[in-house]
């Protein structure tokens, strides 16, 4: 994945508004993705997937969002809350492979 | 708590010294994987098991990192003669093979700090 050090790109939004959080891909043989969301000193957690073979996939408050053609994965979020307040991490795994590769993280953050 | 649980969450050693972090994954999950995740930066896959079987090892795994998974259940991660570098959280994660999609559920993580 893209190295940005200690320095995350943050998303600040106010509490209530949609959220999109972007992520960009590289191989056009991953088949299949996850957006995660991880909370200081915890561990990654699923929020939503899609497979290669969709464009879109609602689950409650979010919609991710795939365009294979640009290589480019989003995530939306719906009347975003303080609760939301994270770091948002795309990965994608690989045709063949098991490992899932994390992309660069964003921080989201919901101002009240 | 069903959920996958990791200990210690909370490693302080010496430089030189060895530890041992455990896993213990969903019950019936047979695939298990350890990440290492450094501070501002995604998970790195370093490994993974599937049942009692190690298939798959990152170039990240060095000499140093041994992982096993002896009975296809918990797992542990112990590293040798430690150095400053390793400094991070190490996650495990584990999924099971009747799952559809191959979501992996992750641990809270045990933070090493080398010093």
């Amino acid at each position: 994945g893209e190295s940005v050090g200690l320095h995350l790109p943050t998303l600040s939004v106010q509490e209530g508004d949609n959220s999109i959080i972007n992520c960009a891909y590289s191989n056009s043989a991953s088949d299949y993705f996850i957006w995660y969301k991880q909370e200081s000193g915890k561990g990654p957690q699923f929020i939503i997937d899609i497979r290669s073979n969709m464009d879109k996939r609602q689950g409650q408050r979010v919609t991710v969002l795939l365009n294979k053609t640009v290589k480019h994965l989003s995530l939306q979020i719906a009347a975003t809350q303080p609760g939301d307040s994270a770091v948002y991490f795309c990965a994608e795994n690989i045709t063949g492979r098991r490992a899932l590769t994390f992309g660069s993280g964003t921080r989201l953050q919901v101002q009240p | 708590d069903t959920g996958v649980s990791q200990n210690p969450r909370h490693k302080i050693t010496k430089r030189g010294q060895n530890v041992t972090f455990r896993c213990d994954p969903i019950s019936e999950h047979n695939r298990l994987y350890w990440y290492r995740q450094t501070l501002g930066q995604g998970p790195e896959f370093l490994t993974y098991f599937q049942n009692e079987a190690q298939l798959e090892k990152s170039r990240l795994l060095s000499d140093r990192f041994s992982a096993e998974r002896p009975k296809g259940s918990f797992s542990t991660l112990e590293i040798q003669r430690t150095e400053q570098g390793d400094s991070a959280m190490y996650l495990c994660a584990s999924s099971t093979r009747d799952r559809v999609s191959t979501e992996a559920f992750f641990g809270q993580g045990t933070r090493l700090t080398v010093v």
